[in-house]
């Protein structure tokens, strides 16, 4: 099946400064998903990508899907400790293979 | 959107045991499924539960081990059988409709001892 690797795989940075994570497939996906999940928490959806290149924007979150529809990131601009948590992206074919995650720890 | 719950919220279990565990979605969903996720790790798919029919399980998860129900379309239980302190983990149940978000219940966290 499908595998997705996500990096970094841990991310320690000052409230405030910028964090970005990256979703690599050796395939062509058909769609990401990105997921967050707090400490103690499950999995929440954020938002879905599919076209070749699309960018979307959720407030201080933006996602971006590789022209080559093979990698995608998630940037955070000026975290903030609410932003703590995991960040999964998820590629959806027969079933949705979630990456490995980026562990985000905010320092205030 | 939908929402999930999902009983027990934990549990404490003896080698040998069984434990249900219990998912309710409320709304009607296409799909449902259970992952596993260990503590700090990513979510392994154990199976997609199939509504009037056998659940379709992934590779390294058998029936006999995780036996899934599904009587209708706002419904599903994992058992997971013959526990073995191997089996401690969190188990997320979540819903779907097929080509969009899935939706996670709070999860299961399973101890055996």
């Amino acid at each position: 099946g499908q595998q997705v690797m996500q990096i970094p795989q841990y991310q320690h940075v000052q409230e405030g400064e910028d964090f970005t994570t990256y979703c690599n497939s050796s395939t062509t996906l058909s769609n990401i998903q990105w997921y967050k999940q707090r400490p103690g928490g499950h999995p929440v959806f954020l938002i879905q990508l599919v076209k070749s290149g699309e960018v979307k924007k959720q407030k201080r979150l933006t996602f971006q899907f590789g022209e080559a529809k093979k990698n995608s990131s998630l940037h955070i601009t000026a975290t903030q400790t609410t932003d703590v948590g995991t960040y999964f992206c998820a590629a959806l074919g027969n079933m949705l293979t979630f990456g490995g995650g980026t562990r985000l720890m905010v320092k205030p | 959107s939908a929402v999930i719950s999902q009983k027990p919220s934990r549990d404490i279990c003896q080698r040998g045991t069984s434990l249900t565990i219990q998912c309710q979605v409320d709304s009607q969903v296409t799909m449902m499924f259970w992952y596993r996720q260990q503590p700090g790790q990513s979510l392994t798919l154990i199976a997609t539960a199939n509504q009037g029919s056998e659940a379709t399980y992934e590779s390294g998860f058998v029936i006999d081990k995780f036996p899934i129900s599904r009587p209708n379309l706002t419904f599903s239980t994992l058992t997971v059988s013959n526990m073995s302190p191997e089996d401690s983990s969190i188990y997320l149940c979540s819903a779907g409709t097929g080509t969009y978000e899935q939706y996670f219940g709070p999860g299961t966290r399973l101890t055996v001892t």
